[in-house]
């Protein structure tokens, strides 16, 4: 079965600076689809970022970027000039593409301060 | 707006009830998920339908069902509720014909059992 592990329950940030949330995730296929979402204080799940396993190069959304590690099973999630509109949930998530559902890891809280 | 529709969006009831929590997927969009989120949790994957048939179960109680009808909405049945069922109940659609996995969620329907 696939797991996705979020090992960071709570960080926090000031305002312009950077913060990089990881996850790793644990599967046997070669194939595979990762995303982060953000879930604000509304509970509205928005997703921020998606990468594609065969694709080598890390995918990129305005200030969020990730850093995708294929043999370490490794999906971070970087944040630039963080803004007060950040402060949410953050989860990672991973599909096999044949699952026919998203695994979600517990998420972080992410707290952007003054 | 994801375009996924979820009715009703808050929902109290008392224990040993029944409830049918609805959906109305994007336009286009053949696959209906749903997610149990509780308190401060992660998601948890219940139910995947497409097209009207049923395609992956998660850890979904067997006091819980689901269907997806011709129209493609699809509801979301509880019974027997216990305080425990308490939770953010999320529906999301794709068009799963497997080139974005990204899943578009609904606002949620948040259930309270007293």
């Amino acid at each position: 079965a696939q797991t996705v592990t979020q090992s960071q329950p709570e960080m926090s940030v000031q305002e312009a600076e950077t913060v990089t949330l990881s996850c790793t995730y644990d599967t046997s296929e070669n194939n595979y689809y990762l995303f982060w979402y953000k879930q604000p204080p509304s509970r509205q799940m928005i997703l921020v970022i998606r990468q594609e396993a065969y694709k080598q190069q890390n995918a990129t959304e305005n200030r969020f970027s990730v850093n995708f590690q294929k043999a370490a099973k490794s999906f971070s999630l970087k944040i630039s000039d963080s803004q007060l509109g950040d402060t949410a949930m953050y989860f990672c998530a991973f599909d096999t593409g044949t699952a026919s559902k998203l695994t979600f890891g517990t998420g972080t809280r992410l707290q952007v301060t003054l | 707006d994801s375009g996924v529709t979820q009715t009703p969006k808050h929902l109290i009831t008392a224990t040993g009830q029944r409830v049918t929590l609805r959906c109305s997927p994007r336009s286009g969009d053949l696959s209906v998920y749903w997610y149990q989120q509780s308190l401060d949790q992660g998601l948890q994957f219940l139910i995947h339908y497409y097209n009207g048939e049923e395609r992956a179960k998660g850890n979904i109680l067997e006091r819980f069902s689901a269907q997806q009808f011709p129209d493609l909405h699809s509801e979301l049945n509880l019974s027997s509720l216990e305080l425990g069922d308490s939770a953010l109940y999320f529906c999301a659609s794709n068009a799963n014909e497997g080139h974005s996995r990204e899943l578009f969620f609904g606002e949620g329907s948040r259930l309270t059992v007293l």
